[in-house]
């Protein structure tokens, strides 16, 4: 199936340790995405690439690390953990960047729990 | 601040009704619009999108954009239980290559059978 996929779909942890969640899109896009919704439903944007290069970064702490390895994959690493950043991570991919006005698609989404 | 407003809800309406979600937006150059539909527990799914001023209609779905009124709307016609979700407005801000696809809180819509 054409899709963007991620893993794992749950992850509960404790507070302090390092967790990775990953992200692959078949769909050909150039352009991927990291989403943080939190218990409101806010969906905010973390992270942007285009072909493996950074374009956005919002303000997220630097215990978050995004690495692309190639355009098809973007991952997600945080460093020691916080209750705060509980909720659920959505990747995203388009084709073209931002502003070249195409539609996201999401994966499933990673819900991640700190205890 | 870049913002899209929309009414969190909830909005019930009956079955077989027209369901109107509205959102704002403080960007004057925003160049796209998109409807996203996200059922509880799961991904946003887009179901419309728009970029020119006007309307645009697919299935029972209409969206109405508005840029002098920074404005954007969705109507879904013969609202069905199964429309029952949550809808997030989204719109590309600064334009370029470094936009940013900015979400609102999304509405929640309830139809009742």
């Amino acid at each position: 199936d054409t899709a963007v996929s991620q893993t794992p779909k749950y992850l509960v942890t404790q507070m302090g340790n390092d967790k990775s969640i990953k992200c692959e899109q078949n769909l050909g896009h150039d352009t991927m995405y990291w989403y943080k919704q939190d218990s409101k439903k806010f969906l905010k944007i973390m992270f942007s690439y285009n072909n493996k290069e950074l374009i956005i970064n919002e303000t997220v702490p630097n215990r978050f690390s995004p690495k692309s390895p190639d355009k098809a994959h973007l991952n997600l690493h945080i460093n020691s953990l916080e209750l705060g950043d509980s909720a659920v991570y959505f990747c995203a991919s388009s084709l073209g960047t931002v502003g070249s006005n195409q539609p996201q698609h999401f994966g499933d989404g990673t819900r991640l729990s700190i205890l | 601040q870049k913002e899209v407003e929309q009414n969190s809800g909830p909005l019930s309406v009956p079955e077989g009704a027209i369901a109107s979600l509205n959102c704002t937006y403080s960007d004057r150059v925003s160049q796209s619009f998109f409807w996203y539909r996200q059922y509880s527990g799961k991904s946003p799914e887009l179901i419309m999108s728009i970029y020119s001023n006007g309307d645009k209609e697919d299935g029972r779905f209409t969206a109405q954009l508005n840029k002098a009124s920074q404005y954007v709307s969705l109507l879904i016609r013969d609202s069905q239980p199964s429309d029952s979700a949550t809808y997030l407005c989204a719109v590309n801000m600064y334009g370029g290559s470094q936009g940013n696809l900015i979400f609102g809180k999304g509405t929640k819509l309830s139809v009742k059978p």
